[in-house]
């Protein structure tokens, strides 16, 4: 019974590079999320995903950041244009229903930008 | 939007003692309060959960109480062991909202 699956776990980018971060939901889970972690602080939400369909984007920057979930394959998280302050562990989580549902994480990707 | 507030940011106890985390929120929707322990270079794990029509709810050594009208909620550990040594977060889901509010963690050491 596989957990969620981030890959890569490690990045690292230059500036003006691009990130893609990969996440596959727990089995029968259809509901998504990616969070980010700055060091030392709590998880920051970023948007929030079910197949097909970004439901809500409303922590997620407006430039350069883009996410998708598409009916085959994993969730993609994407950055362009990296930029020194986008180093931060990237992390995923599942549910099986909404939000209000217990969702569990991966083991997250940490970027580094240099 | 939900503000999440955790205290204290770093608790040392002795290793048999109790700890007790607490967190307050801002959105009175909010209906549902999970916690996680979240260890070095790991994902976070969720480790237990309470909703709003709930008052408290255990699970063996661990256990957490929620409290409506003063909008706080806390985390107790029992009998804490080397084990339990980690940074835990506090989150809250608001009415409106899909994604988790984090407190900034408390940082538990366990001395042996």
């Amino acid at each position: 019974n596989a957990g969620v699956m981030q890959n890569p776990r490690h990045l690292v980018r230059r500036r003006g590079q691009e990130a893609r971060l990969r996440c596959s939901p727990m089995k029968g889970h259809s509901h998504v999320y990616w969070y980010r972690q700055l060091p030392e602080e709590g998880l920051k939400f970023m948007v929030y995903l079910q197949k097909e369909n970004i439901i809500d984007e409303s922590g997620m920057p407006k430039e350069r950041f883009s996410a998708e979930f598409p009916k085959e394959g994993p969730s993609i998280l994407r950055i362009q244009q990296v930029v020194r302050g986008d180093s931060a562990a990237y992390f995923c989580a599942s549910s099986q229903t909404s939000g209000r549902d217990e969702q569990f994480f991966g083991p997250g990707t940490r970027l580094t930008v240099l | 939007g939900e503000n999440v507030e955790q205290h204290p940011s770093t608790l040392s106890v002795q290793e048999g003692d109790s700890a007790v985390i607490k967190c307050t929120y801002s959105d009175s929707a909010s209906n549902y309060f999970p916690w996680y322990k979240q260890e070095l270079g790991k994902g976070p794990q969720l480790i237990i959960d309470i909703r709003s029509n709930v008052g408290e709810k255990k699970d063996q050594r661990i256990a957490v109480t929620l409290n409506k009208t003063a909008k706080h909620f806390s985390l107790h550990i029992t009998e804490t062991q080397p084990e339990d040594s980690a940074v835990y977060f506090c989150a809250a889901i608001g009415g409106g909202a899909d994604g988790l509010t984090f407190g900034k963690g408390t940082h538990l050491i366990i001395q042996p």
